[in-house]
């Protein structure tokens, strides 16, 4: 099945500074990849999500990156501010119709 | 608004009871999912479903059990829970493969 690595796990930023989190994944037939935010005490919400056959999209302050040569995807947050302080989860989707996801990365803020 | 909702929120229980925590959806998804998230370990699968004949054990499944008695209810039981099923636990729903999931609110349980 799927694995799916994902780094750092702790992340501080200062606000305005820009978050990178990088994740890998081993089977070469994922083809989706979502992005997942999570508040403390809140369910993981989707932020944004990338297919295969593209290897870039934003949305606003955030944006996601693939490699699928090297089996990496990253997630960008440019002008961090409190609020994006969260746990972030990468998740790839093979043809095992399954999402796996990463061990997750707590994102802090600094004012 | 169209949504996933599990219940109970929280749960304490005693270590041998049986229990059971649902998911109701509105979503009209065929797909459903049970993931419990430990610190440190992100989300792991239990069990999936894609209609009401269809269930799949996933990474998991030991000590646990579902039922999907409808499209819309997709139901968790601990057989005989212990301690280190301790966690906390979300339904989530899918419209289809290469499709974001939608989570439920969650159910905190504590088993002592």
């Amino acid at each position: 099945g799927e694995n799916v690595e994902q780094h750092p796990s702790t992340l501080s930023v200062q606000e305005g500074d820009s978050a990178v989190i990088k994740c890998t994944y081993s089977d070469s037939a994922s083809n989706y990849f979502p992005w997942y935010k999570q508040e403390l005490g809140k369910r993981p919400q989707l932020i944004i999500d990338i297919r295969s056959n593209v290897g870039e999209k934003k949305d606003q302050r955030i944006a996601v990156t693939l490699n699928k040569t090297a089996k990496h995807f990253s997630l960008h947050i440019t002008e961090t501010q409190p609020e994006d302080s969260a746990v972030y989860f990468c998740a790839a989707h093979a043809n095992d119709y399954k999402l796996s996801f990463g061990a997750g990365t707590t994102v802090t803020v600094r004012a | 608004d169209a949504d996933v909702t599990q219940t109970p929120r929280n749960r304490i229980t005693k270590t041998g009871k049986r229990i059971m925590l649902e998911c109701s959806q509105t979503k009209g998804h065929d797909r459903m999912y049970w993931y419990r998230q430990d610190p440190g370990l992100g989300l792991q699968l239990i069990y999936y479903s894609f209609d009401v004949k269809d269930i799949n054990k996933g990474e998991i499944s030991d000590g646990y059990s579902v039922s999907r008695q409808a499209q819309a209810k997709f139901s968790l039981s601990l057989e005989s829970a212990i301690p280190n099923q301790t966690a906390l636990y979300f339904c989530a729903t899918s419209e289809g493969s290469n499709y974001g999931y939608t989570f439920g609110s969650g159910t905190r349980l504590t088993v002592v």
